[in-house]
């Protein structure tokens, strides 16, 4: 069974800070990596992805793929207290026919202190 | 604006009712998606389409049926043989290798 995992949280940092998310993943096959943003009550929304190992930035957001690692993060600057969220990692599968279909994480809960 | 519409918000279900959730999209995707989302709770994935015409189970498809007639709409049935249907059920669209689109999400209750 392919898995992503997260930390559900709560991760609480002040205003202004960075905030650090990490997922990991088992399938070593996988190519394609995307980080969502869910408020309560609300469907998610596609915030990053990232591709080739290394560093992608996007305004205050950075995802970080390590393949060789099988992790993936997303970091936060100057977070306000509107990033409070849930943020999903989402993997794809490996198999050819099947790539399409994506593996995700519970989530990991984020709240941001004015 | 393409995008993808769910629909209704709500819905309420009576025991033993079956229930069909719509959802259509203009973004010319050619794979769809329905998902089940329980309080507190991750992804779950119920049904699954790439092609017009076919549709695969995902992980909690008893109790569910869809079809796929026509490459804008992707509707979901919640039979009476689904016994704990209150969630909130997503529908989201792709093409190869991208990330999915969702829509807004059609929360149901049984009442």
């Amino acid at each position: 069974q392919k898995e992503v995992e997260q930390n559900s949280g709560p991760l609480s940092v002040p205003e202004g800070a960075i905030a650090s998310l990490n997922c990991t993943y088992s399938d070593r096959g996988s190519q394609s990596f995307f980080w969502y943003r869910q408020y309560s009550g609300k469907s998610p929304e596609l915030i990053m992805f990232i591709y080739s190992n290394g560093d992608k930035e996007d305004g205050r957001f950075t995802a970080q793929l390590n393949k060789a690692s099988q992790y993936v993060s997303l970091l936060i600057r100057d977070s306000q207290p509107s990033d409070s969220a849930t943020y999903l990692c989402a993997v794809s599968g490996s198999n050819a026919g099947n790539n399409r279909k994506l593996i995700w994480g519970l989530g990991t809960s984020l709240a941001v202190n004015p | 604006d393409g995008g993808i519409t769910q629909s209704p918000k709500y819905l309420f279900r009576k025991e033993g009712q079956n229930v069909t959730l719509s959802c259509e999209q203009n973004l010319n995707h050619d794979a769809m998606y329905w998902y089940r989302q329980d309080p507190g709770q991750g992804l779950r994935l119920i049904y699954y389409s790439q092609i017009v015409n076919d549709f695969q189970k995902g992980d909690i498809a008893e109790g569910y049926s869809v079809s796929r007639e026509k490459k804008e709409s992707f509707p979901l049935t919640v039979t009476s043989a689904q016994k704990n249907p209150t969630a909130f059920y997503l529908c989201a669209s792709s093409r190869q290798g991208n990330g999915y689109t969702f829509g807004s999400g059609t929360r149901l209750t049984v009442v």
